[in-house]
This record gives structure tokens, sequence and C-alpha cells, in this order.
């Protein structure tokens, strides 16, 4: 098992334009969870899943975001008409039922020009 | 909703000195206190951890420590060395299954 891994490292793109991110979970961890970083501060909270149900949404999550997890596996985020607010970094973690403690990805560092 | 206040932002101590990183927390049904290391261009790694039905724990040179009446806890790193350099998060688990982090501490271990 080579932990959680995010595709891609990094992107750049031009303001308005769409992206998506893909995490994979580590095997068999059925939880899965968003958090956006940005620069000297703490990761904030965007959203998590249960195997593919959506448990919580931030209210940083806009309506221009959106994630799924389509068969409980790996997960995809997508901004729609990004902003340069929009730049940070994307992490995404991954837990088993009954554990604590989270493991998170590498992230995906986003910079929107 | 929860909300983690963490001092210093920033720390910088001479090679063997202790540190320590100090955090208070907000919402009193927390009850899951983790700690996170970030190293440059890594995500967050869990160094250590800790449940509100704990007081302390303690693994190798790292402890934390919990006071749930006055809703603060605390990383301490003994006999720090070079590779302890890095962004040290707590946060803290909500009864919504979340974490939320706290903003930081740069520490800086000066050889």
């Amino acid at each position: 098992d080579t932990g959680v891994s995010q595709d891609p490292r990094h992107k750049i793109t031009k303001r308005g334009q769409n992206v998506t991110f893909r995490c994979d979970p580590i095997s068999e961890h059925n939880r899965l969870y968003w958090y956006r970083q940005t620069l000297g501060q703490g990761p904030e909270f965007l959203t998590y899943f249960q195997n593919e149900a959506q448990l919580e949404k931030s209210r940083l999550l806009s309506d221009r975001f959106s994630a799924e997890r389509p068969k409980g596996s790996f997960s995809t985020l997508e901004i729609q008409r990004t902003e340069q607010g929009d730049s940070a970094m994307y992490l995404c973690a991954s837990s088993p039922t009954g554990v604590q403690g989270y493991t998170f990805g590498s992230g995906t560092r986003l910079t929107v020009v | 909703g929860e909300n983690v206040e963490q001092h210093p932002s920033t720390l910088s101590v001479q090679e063997g000195d202790s540190a320590v990183i100090k955090c208070t927390y907000s919402d009193s049904a927390s009850n899951y206190f983790p700690w996170y290391k970030q190293e440059l261009g890594k995500g967050p790694q869990l160094i250590i951890d800790i449940r509100s039905n704990v007081g302390e724990k303690k693994d190798q040179r790292i402890a934390v420590t919990l006071n749930k009446t006055a809703k603060h806890f605390s990383l301490h790193i003994t006999e720090t060395q070079p590779e302890d350099s890095a962004v040290y998060f707590c946060a803290a688990k909500t009864s919504y299954d979340k974490v939320i982090f706290g903003p930081g501490t740069s520490l800086s271990v000066i050889p």
C-alpha cells in the first residue's frame, strides 16, 4: 500500500477554467476527506465521504465546487469557473471506520492566473 | 462551530532544548485531539493524538497533555533535533466526525 495518492501534484490554470483533481485513498479506507490549505494556514475542511455517500459539506464549498466518490474508492474534486482566490493546496485524507486519525496525501497545488 | 487557536506561530529552539506548543479549542463536545507535522511540499503527518478521557500521552520524545476543563492541550517535544523542524498543527475532532485544525506553529531547531 503506497498511501493516499493525489493527482496532479501541481496545476496551473487560467481564471474561468474548470479543473478536476483526483484522490486515491488507502485501499479499504471507507472514509475520505477533502481539505484546502492556503499559505501559512492550517487545512480547512471542505467535505467528507463514507463509502460513496457525501456526509457533510463545508460552507467553504460553494456551488462552483463539487466532489464525488462514485464507487466508494477514488474521489474527484471539481472546481468550475476558477477564481484567483481558489489558489491553494487541496489535500485529501482517508481513514478506516473506527480509527480517529487521518492519513493525508501530498496534495494538489492549484495556481489560478 | 469548533475553533482551534494555537500559539506561538513561530518557535525557534537550540538543538537539544525542549519545545512547547499550546492550543485551545471552543467546542466542549470535541473528544479527540491529534497533532500533525507538515514538512515542506508534503501533506500533514499524524505524529500523536489524545482522546478526551486521557490527560497525558507520551511517545518517545513527544508528549501531549489535555486539560478538558480549561479546553487546553499542548505538545511537548524534548531533546529537539534538526529533523524536528517543520510546521506543527494541533486539531480537534468534533462530534460531527471532522477534524478542525489550528493555524500552525513553524518550529525551527538550530543546530
